[in-house]
């Protein structure tokens, strides 16, 4: 599958335990999305890379988020002391060029109890 | 703030039936339009739309983009029960990220 993949596609975790998604963009895309779907809503941005660079921050990031991309290659997505609220599915996305359209991962689906 | 809205929320019909799904945007510097369909996962890609390219056409699917009116519209012939799912529309406008802006989704049904 040379798509977009997230790990892991579930994740149960009690509040305040911090947990990290990972994202493998398509391989020769050098653009990197983060966004948050929660139930009933459209995903909302979170976050970009081009390449290694981390280019722009929602405010949804609170300071209890963080991405990386250290080589420009897959991403994680860390978000510390968990509260219940962040239960959502976290999607990754990626393209290639800015003028061509972002190809989605499955996600993957935090809860938090 | 950026803004896009989709409307019906939600839309039951029949097999054979056709539908069209809108949306409707505010916001800076207009790049494209998209639209996904998402069924149980991941958002998979339709359309883009833009300036240059205001309509497009696969199979049974075609869109829209009126850029006067700042709407769009996915029309759908012929419906099946596999086109059931919840379609988004987004819309990327100006910044360095180029980030999508999403409405909340039209839900789908389609009955035999």
């Amino acid at each position: 599958d040379t798509g977009v993949s997230q790990d892991p596609r579930h994740k149960i975790t009690k509040r305040g335990q911090n947990v990290t998604f990972r994202c493998d963009p398509i391989s020769e895309h050098n653009r990197l999305y983060w966004y948050r779907q929660t139930l009933g809503q459209g995903p909302e941005f979170l976050t970009y890379f081009q390449n290694e660079a981390q280019l722009e921050k929602s405010r949804l990031l609170s300071d209890r988020f963080s991405a990386e991309r250290p080589k420009g290659s897959f991403s994680t997505l860390e978000i510390q002391r968990t509260e219940q609220g962040d239960s959502a599915m976290y999607l990754c996305a990626s393209s290639f060029r800015r003028d061509t359209e972002a190809f989605f991962g499955q996600g993957t689906r935090l809860t938090v109890v | 703030e950026d803004k896009v809205v989709q409307s019906p929320l939600s839309l039951v019909v029949h097999e054979g039936d056709t539908v069209t799904l809108n949306c409707s945007y505010e916001v800076t510097n207009f790049r494209s339009l998209l639209w996904y369909k998402q069924e149980k996962k991941a958002p998979t890609f339709l359309f883009m739309l833009t300036s240059s390219g205001i309509e497009k056409k696969s199979g049974r699917l075609s869109s829209i983009l009126d850029k006067k009116e700042l709407s769009s519209i996915l029309n759908i012939t012929a419906t099946q029960t596999g086109d059931s799912a919840i379609y988004l529309c987004a819309v990327e406008a100006g910044g360095s990220a180029r980030q999508l802006t999403f409405g909340s989704g039209t839900q789908l049904t389609v009955l035999p």
